[in-house]
């Protein structure tokens, strides 16, 4: 399955620390994206990285791609309580259909 | 753009009846999917259109859903009969050319079936 799978399922942080969230998936991808869903929302994007790509950053958030690994990290730096969010990885491998994973629920505490 | 809009936002019925989920993509993006959400299997594609063509309807779950598309604005998910296994969170998103483009999530419909 394309479909990648986040880690860990659920995070815990006091405000002020970084979080980190991992995603590993199984095959070849071109592009990984990562997504937010606050609670009773829908699904909001934070970053596209391509599959050439190793690094990219956008504000607090820091995303690498190891395509030798097959896993993908988003980094959020100096954590605020409106972080507090389910972050989604979601794989594309040629088929146009992005594969998302089951998320990481992120709590951070004010 | 009011971004993409999905009615109801909430629906009770009860087992045995028809449900109809609307979807109202962004203006100009040829792509719309359907996704259902729930703790127990995560987020489902159900279908993806474009260009108000169904491309992959693998995730429909049972011939009891149904998706249409009949124009660029407007798309509808009909389950019937509705069964309480159907109780999740109906996600429309769409995107500007593809589903590896950036997808931009309605709000969702929770449906309750009991």
């Amino acid at each position: 399955s394309q479909q990648g799978e986040e880690d860990p399922q659920a995070l815990s942080i006091q405000e002020g620390e970084n979080a980190t969230m991992n995603c590993s998936y199984k095959t070849s991808i071109n592009n990984l994206q990562w997504y937010r869903q606050n609670s009773g929302r829908g699904l909001v994007h934070l970053i596209l990285i391509r599959s050439n790509e190793r690094e990219k950053h956008s504000g607090r958030l820091r995303v690498t791609l190891d395509t030798s690994k097959k896993s993908s990290s988003l980094l959020i730096t100096a954590s605020r309580a409106a972080d507090t969010a389910s972050y989604f990885c979601a794989t594309e491998g040629g088929s146009y259909i992005p594969t998302f994973g089951r998320g990481t629920s992120l709590i951070v505490h004010p | 753009d009011a971004g993409v809009i999905q009615s109801p936002r909430h629906e009770v019925t009860e087992m045995g009846q028809e449900v109809t989920l609307r979807c109202k993509p962004i203006s100009g993006h040829n792509s719309l999917f359907w996704y259902r959400q729930t703790m127990m299997r995560g987020l489902e594609l159900l279908i993806y259109f474009n260009n108000n063509v169904p491309i992959d309807d693998s995730g429909m779950p049972e011939d009891r859903f149904s998706a249409k598309m009949p124009n660029a604005s407007f798309s509808t998910l009909k389950i019937q009969p509705s069964e309480p296994r159907d109780s999740a969170v109906y996600f429309c998103a769409s995107s500007l050319t593809g589903g590896a483009d950036t997808q931009y999530f309605g709000p969702g419909t929770r449906l309750t079936v009991l």
